[in-house]
């Protein structure tokens, strides 16, 4: 039981570097989301993916990517990485309506 | 602008204690009130509430929503070291069927 798969676990980058975050899930969801946690600002939505084929802007789009490459997976890019963007980034999927959203274990990114 | 303002931010108390968290919640359209249970790593669902005066109930935890105070509950009694999580609140975001919005969560740490 996999549920949600999220890499890297943890990763280091420099400043101007780029990256991909990858997430699949094999619950058969349609809507995907990547969020940001940030010490005492909780989650917040970066990107989502309502269903395949399907893109958009969350709460803070600013400096990232995503790309719904089939059903099972939504990954995120950074470009070009900021200090700003040290954070854990969570993906999660969701069956239909607001039923129970399942999270990955999470990705803490540092920048310097 | 839809907010969710969780209260309090931290909470330290003794094993057995029962505790009370709190979530009130602003969102245009209301449609369901979420809780979730944060330990080390991702978010894990515990309640979704719908309809007010209705109480949610799994184990030892509890939860209660009034939709006219625009209010939600948390509670848990007998409190075990086990217990100690952030809690979080969500609720989802105007008129979008797919943005949750997130309060900052509650910090719950239970002393043996």
């Amino acid at each position: 039981n996999a549920g949600v798969t999220q890499t890297p676990k943890f990763q280091v980058l420099k400043t101007g570097q780029s990256m991909t975050l990858q997430c699949a899930q094999d619950m058969n969801h349609n809507s995907m989301y990547w969020y940001r946690q940030d010490p005492g600002m909780g989650l917040r939505l970066i990107y989502y993916s309502a269903s395949e084929g399907t893109t958009d802007k969350g709460e803070v789009p600013n400096g990232y990517n995503v790309s719904r490459l089939n059903k099972r997976e939504f990954s995120l890019r950074l470009e070009s990485a900021a200090p700003s963007q040290t954070s854990v980034y969570f993906c999660a999927s969701q069956g239909a309506g607001y039923t129970e959203a399942f999270f990955g274990q999470g990705t803490r990114l540092t920048v310097v | 602008e839809d907010k969710v303002v969780q209260s309090p931010l931290s909470l330290v108390v003794h094993e057995g204690d029962t505790v009370t968290l709190n979530c009130s919640y602003e969102v245009t359209n209301f449609r369901s009130l979420l809780w979730y249970k944060q330990e080390k790593k991702a978010p894990t669902f515990l309640f979704m509430l719908t309809s007010s005066g209705i109480e949610k109930k799994s184990g030892r935890l509890s939860s209660i929503l009034d939709k006219k105070e625009l209010f939600s509950i948390l509670n848990i009694t007998a409190t075990q070291t086990g217990d100690s999580a952030v809690y979080l609140c969500a609720g989802p975001k105007g008129d979008s069927n797919y943005q949750l919005i997130w309060g900052a969560g509650t910090k719950l740490i239970i002393k043996p």
